[in-house]
């Protein structure tokens, strides 16, 4: 079953603010990938980390694969109505298939 | 570049009924797979082909057949369709297995 915790679930935003959102695992990690996905479409590939302590950019986006290679980060800056949709991250082990977690949801805050 | 293309979008079958959902991508990619995802389940890979003529299990396999007619094009068939099959489905390519993949828009399938 699914190995990787994702946090928060839901998350409101507001135009301008900035915006983090996580993955944990027990197990260590290889490559972790973040990816968006909005209503109707299939997910779409964001960043793609494969080092530990690797830091990478995509724009306003910005994630980290962290030092113990049992988590990632998400972090995106200012946020921009168009930033709303699922976030998934997804993880592999040396061994073994993808994993992906249960997504956040970004809504823009009512 | 249309990437991976999934056929068709949107689907409704009646308990008991089969169907074929097809898949195909341009990216000369080696590995495909198929996910299907459930609200507050994220995607959970049902079957997939690491490289031409090779099919294995995922985590969810049960009612579902594959075949990988190709390098670019990979089958999902549910023989004999069930309400718990109702979910929307994703088709994926990598290049080879396990590393980044790129996802087709879905199908959207309703078992009533």
């Amino acid at each position: 079953g699914q190995q990787l915790n994702q946090s928060p679930q839901s998350m409101f935003i507001q135009e301008g603010e900035d915006v983090s959102m996580n993955c944990t695992s027990s197990s260590i990690f290889n490559t972790w990938l973040w990816y968006k996905q909005d209503p109707g479409e299939g997910p779409v590939l964001l960043i793609a980390l494969y080092k530990a302590g690797e830091l990478t950019s995509n724009g306003r986006l910005t994630a980290q694969f962290g030092i113990t290679r049992k988590d990632s980060f998400l972090n995106i800056s200012a946020s921009i109505p168009s930033d709303v949709g699922i976030y998934f991250c997804a993880g592999r082990r040396s061994q073994g298939n993808l994993i992906f977690g249960k997504g956040t949801k970004l809504s823009v805050k009512p | 570049n249309a990437g991976v293309t999934q056929t068709p979008k949107f689907q409704v079958l009646k308990t008991g009924q089969s169907m074929t959902l097809q898949c195909a991508q341009d990216m000369n990619h080696n590995s495909m797979y198929w996910y299907r995802q459930d609200p507050g389940m994220g995607l959970r890979l049902i079957y997939y082909s690491a490289s031409e003529g090779t099919t294995d299990k995922g985590e969810v396999p049960n009612g579902y057949n594959v075949s990988r007619l190709n390098k670019r094009e990979f089958s999902l068939r549910l023989e004999s369709a069930a309400p718990s099959q109702t979910s929307v489905y994703f088709c994926a390519s990598m290049r080879v297995v396990n590393t980044e993949a790129f996802f087709g828009q879905g199908t959207r399938l309703t078992v009533v």
